[in-house]
């Protein structure tokens, strides 16, 4: 099966410029994560999914950070305007199971590796 | 609430030696736990999970975890190192039955010496 896809692999913007990634998740997974992934950190989660709508959105600083799952599918994750401290890899993944169902296992995408001039 | 804590963040052994990663987790609801492998430049790859069957964990690539409840551990091993082993590894806990929303550590970079 084809795995999770993201883009793009790099991007490099100055800041307080806007940017967005893509993520299209394995085919009949129901639920998408967003994570962001600090120089040396654990990737840490800014945005569940299950189908179209938000299930954990606690950590995503909603004053700049915005994501969407259009028709229950693909993804985008935007930041505007950018700040330093967003340099990090985002990374999607996406799981079969539903909210709760913890044992299923979380795909990850090659991710997207965010530089902030 | 749910926290990993992996004690070490570099670990470097020779080739055909034996690999102890060490993740201790805490946790207020039975947990599951994981272990990722996260190679240069690339996602994160599932190595092995526990979920509450068998306190012993068999993963890929030869790798294998225990759980161990009253050491509140989940210790990543492999019998022998290969130059291919080479990687970051993160544990990570969810809580059973409520969400699954990993809690990741902040990762052991493995070094394998020829």
């Amino acid at each position: 099966e084809a795995g999770v896809a993201q883009s793009p692999r790099y991007k490099i913007i100055e800041k307080r410029q806007s940017v967005a990634f893509w993520c299209n998740p394995i085919s009949g997974h129901a639920t998408l994560y967003w994570y962001q992934q600090i120089l040396g950190q654990g990737p840490k989660l800014l945005i569940q999914f299950q189908n179209n709508g938000v299930v954990d959105d606690s950590q995503l600083p909603k004053d700049r950070f915005s994501a969407e799952r259009l028709k229950g599918v693909d993804s985008t994750l935007k930041i505007q305007p950018a700040k330093l401290e967003d340099s990090a890899v985002y990374l999607c993944a996406s799981s079969l199971g539903v909210t709760g169902t913890s044992n299923q296992p979380q795909h990850f995408g090659d991710g997207t590796r965010l530089s902030i001039l | 609430a749910q926290s990993v804590t992996q004690l070490g963040s570099h670990v470097s052994v020779s080739e055909g030696a034996l690999v102890l990663l060490r993740c201790n987790y805490s946790s207020s609801v039975p947990p599951y736990l994981f272990w990722y492998v996260q190679y240069p430049n690339q996602g994160l790859q599932l190595l092995l999970k526990y979920t509450s069957a068998a306190t012993l964990v068999k993963g890929i690539n030869g790798f294998e975890a225990e759980f161990k409840k009253s050491e509140t551990s989940f210790h990543l091993t492999k019998p022998s190192a290969h130059m291919s082993d080479a990687a970051e590894y993160f544990c990570a806990v969810s809580a059973r039955y409520n969400t699954d929303k990993l809690i990741f550590g902040t990762g052991t970079r493995l070094q394998v010496f020829p």
